[in-house]
């Protein structure tokens, strides 16, 4: 069965640190992947997605993530966290032309003004 | 354009109980998923409905079910509630059905069991 594993359960930075949460997947076939993020109060929302294509793919407000198909990764990343970026962060997958999403069990971080 | 909507917000329920939960999708979608978060983990499918018909099922017993609409909001509904069924239930709707598509969620509805 397909599964989703964050390493991270807690991270906390302080502004201007250097971001990168690990999302790695069981599945070996064909994989769409997303990380989604909950801000504080709010729904749970899409910050990026990979389908095929270049590995690197650039989301909203900074993030980006990179496939590495031979690691079965999709680790996210921030040059340089703000505030504002306290949220709590799930890796997605699913496999291409189905409608089942597995989600890891998400990453809280927490940036410290 | 309003978003996705669910209702109630929170509620509490005995064990053994039954619970219908409901979701309004974004104007324009004919998609809903359902999900459930139990607490400390990420979302778990539960299924998916595509123009009034569920299209795909997650490892949930038949106790859970569901119903869309005509017009495309939908119900979920519980029956026989176990204390394991307290979590936060999520719907999320989408335009369509393919990769692409990209779902958008609500706000959840908390559900409790005593």
């Amino acid at each position: 069965a397909q599964s989703v594993s964050q390493h991270n359960h807690h991270v906390i930075l302080s502004e201007a640190a250097s971001l990168e949460l690990g999302c790695n997947y069981s599945y070996g076939g064909t994989v769409n992947l997303f990380w989604y993020v909950q801000y504080p109060g709010q729904h749970l929302q899409l910050l990026l997605k990979y389908f095929s294509g270049d590995p690197l793919v650039k989301g909203i407000k900074g993030f980006e993530a990179e496939f590495i198909k031979s690691k079965f990764s999709f680790n996210l990343r921030k040059p340089s966290v703000q505030w504002s970026d306290t949220a709590e962060y799930f890796c997605a997958v699913k496999t291409a032309g189905t409608y089942k999403y597995i989600f890891g069990t998400g990453t809280r971080l927490k940036v410290l003004a | 354009e309003t978003g996705v909507t669910q209702s109630p917000t929170h509620l509490i329920k005995t064990r053994g109980q039954q619970v219908t939960l409901r979701c309004s999708s974004q104007s324009g979608h004919n998609t809903v998923s359902w999900y459930q978060q139990a607490l400390g983990q990420g979302p778990q499918f539960i299924f998916q409905y595509y123009r009034e018909e569920e299209n795909g099922r997650g490892n949930f017993p038949p106790r859970f079910s569901g119903l869309q609409f005509p017009n495309y909001s939908s119900e979920l509904n519980v029956n026989a509630l176990e204390l394991d069924d307290s979590a936060l239930y999520l719907c999320a709707s989408s335009s369509g059905t393919s990769d692409w598509n990209e779902q958008f969620f609500g706000p959840g509805t908390r559900l409790t069991v005593l």
